[in-house]
C-alpha cells in the first residue's frame, strides 16, 4: 500500500529564515508527487508537482522541491520565508488516487 | 468564474441522522473526489469517480455513500453508520482521472459537526 509521511508536524521560524519540509513516500511503480498548501481560510492549492524530467521542480511563490528517487523523498524548500507563508503544507504521492501526508503547519513570525 | 463549490460551509448533524454534502464543479472535469481532513492525519480519500454513473471506494469509505448522476455534481452522504463524522470534508476534481499525471483542484470544504 502506498503511504506518505511528513516528518515535521509543526515548524516555527522567523521571516527571512530558510524552510525545508520533509516528505517521504512508498509507492510501487512510477510515482507522481505534489505539494499543496492551505493558507488560513483558503482552498487547498497546488504549490508544485513532479511527473518526470528534471528532479528539481520550481513552483509558485519561490518554492521548490527536489525528487530524490534513491531516498524516496520529495522535500520542499524556500530560501527565505515571509509572514505570508504561514500555512499548512501537504505532500501527496500517486496519481488519480492520491495519498497525502499528515501535513505540516508552518508559522512564520514577523 | 470556473471552480468547485461546496455547500454548506458548516453543517451540524444529530446522532443517527444522515446528511448530504454538496459538491459542484463547472470545470468540465470527468473525475471527482471526496477527502476527509483530520488534524495530523492529512487528507484521506473517501470515494472517487472517474466518469458519470461510476464511482469507487477510497481508503475510508465505510459509513459514506456517493452518487454521480451528472458530470458536474458529486454529492457525499454521511450516514448514521459513520461513527466519527466530525471532520473537514474536501471535494476535488481533475480533468480525466484516467492517468496518473493530473493535478487535482480542490473546493473550499465543508466542516461537519456532530451535536
Amino acid at each position: 500500500a502506498q503511504s506518505v509521511s511528513q516528518h515535521n508536524h509543526h515548524v516555527i521560524l522567523s521571516e527571512a529564515a530558510s524552510l525545508e519540509l520533509g516528505c517521504n513516500y512508498s509507492y510501487g511503480g512510477t510515482v507522481n508527487l505534489f505539494w499543496y498548501v492551505q493558507y488560513p481560510g483558503q482552498h487547498l492549492q497546488l504549490l508544485l508537482k513532479y511527473f518526470s524530467g528534471d528532479p528539481l521542480v520550481k513552483g509558485i511563490k519561490g518554492f521548490e522541491a527536489e525528487f530524490i528517487k534513491s531516498k524516496f523523498s520529495f522535500n520542499l524548500r524556500k530560501p527565505s520565508v515571509q509572514w505570508s507563508d504561514t500555512a499548512e503544507y501537504f505532500c501527496g504521492a500517486g496519481g488519480n488516487k492520491l495519498t497525502f501526508g499528515g501535513g505540516t503547519r508552518v508559522l512564520v513570525k514577523p | 468564474d470556473g471552480g468547485i463549490t461546496q455547500s454548506p460551509k458548516y453543517l451540524f448533524r444529530k446522532e443517527g441522522q444522515n446528511v448530504t454534502l454538496s459538491c459542484e464543479q463547472n470545470l468540465n472535469h470527468d473525475a471527482m473526489y471526496w477527502y476527509r481532513q483530520d488534524p495530523g492525519q492529512g487528507l484521506r480519500l473517501i470515494y472517487y469517480s472517474q466518469i458519470v454513473n461510476d464511482f469507487q471506494k477510497g481508503d475510508i469509505a465505510e459509513g459514506y455513500s456517493v452518487s454521480r448522476e451528472k458530470k458536474e455534481s458529486f454529492p457525499l452522504t454521511v450516514t448514521s453508520a459513520q461513527k466519527n463524522p466530525t471532520a473537514f470534508y474536501l471535494c476535488a476534481s481533475s480533468i480525466r482521472g484516467a492517468t496518473r499525471q493530473e493535478t487535482q483542484y480542490f473546493g473550499p470544504g465543508t466542516r461537519l459537526l456532530v451535536l
